[in-house]
């Protein structure tokens, strides 16, 4: 079984809806992150958190808003959805300390029409 | 604030041939350095990482690469292309003493010719 795994897998909505995706972890990892993936600007950072009582912005969390329910789950949410949102979202997980390796999860691959 | 330069969007090569994937970073403490490879319909997996023990890295597959603090590179190389080195290679950056985030690269997309 896999790691991180990412629920949805793809997606397709319509514009004003509201989404969640949804990331399990079954590595024991405090830290969790969400990027999304566009062609040609690789990824961005839309919000992490550290552990269950830390949230923390990324680069481009305007939209998006997370939920850390436990240790190992790690929701984000598109309160309404809009086409430039159509991209690829990815889960990643890692443990405490320095320059540890990020585990990310499958993707979801989300349209928005 | 830091930031990854990848040149080239696209590189082509032939199998057996060498392969040099360039990445230049901006920070202004010293950075950890990475490389991590997409495969097709994937997420992201590590291939190396630079975190100060030793400038030349040695990554899965075959990979390595060398850090250089004068040029501000952590460029990628392997000897002799293979068919399944195809792929999107990504280059990231993030702080010793920092927070921990990662700063991506746009990427490089690698295909391999036979």
């Amino acid at each position: 079984d896999a790691d991180v795994t990412q629920t949805p897998r793809n997606r397709i909505t319509k514009t004003g809806k509201r989404i969640m995706l949804e990331c399990s972890q079954t590595k024991g990892h405090d830290r969790m992150y969400w990027y999304r993936q566009d062609p040609g600007l690789g990824l961005r950072l839309i919000y992490y958190s550290f552990d269950v009582k830390d949230i923390n912005k990324g680069e481009i969390s305007d939209g998006y808003s997370v939920s850390r329910q436990a240790q190992a789950k790690f929701s984000l949410s598109l309160e309404s959805a809009i086409p430039n949102q159509t991209a690829l979202y990815f889960c990643a997980t890692s443990d405490w300390g320095e320059a540890n390796e990020q585990f990310f999860g499958p993707g979801t691959r989300l349209t928005v029409l | 604030a830091q930031s990854v330069t990848q040149l080239g969007s696209h590189v082509s090569v032939s199998e057996g041939a060498l392969v040099l994937l360039r990445c230049n970073y901006s920070s202004s403490v010293p950075p950890y350095l990475f490389w991590y490879v997409q495969y097709p319909n994937q997420g992201l997996q590590l291939l190396l990482k630079y975190t100060s023990a030793a400038t030349l890295v040695k990554g899965i597959n075959g990979f390595e690469a060398e850090f250089k603090k004068s040029e501000t590179s952590f460029h990628l190389t392997k000897p002799s292309a293979h068919m399944s080195d195809a792929a999107e290679y990504f280059c990231a950056v993030s702080e010793k003493g920092g927070s921990e985030k990662l700063v991506f690269g746009k990427g490089t997309k690698l295909t391999v010719n036979p």
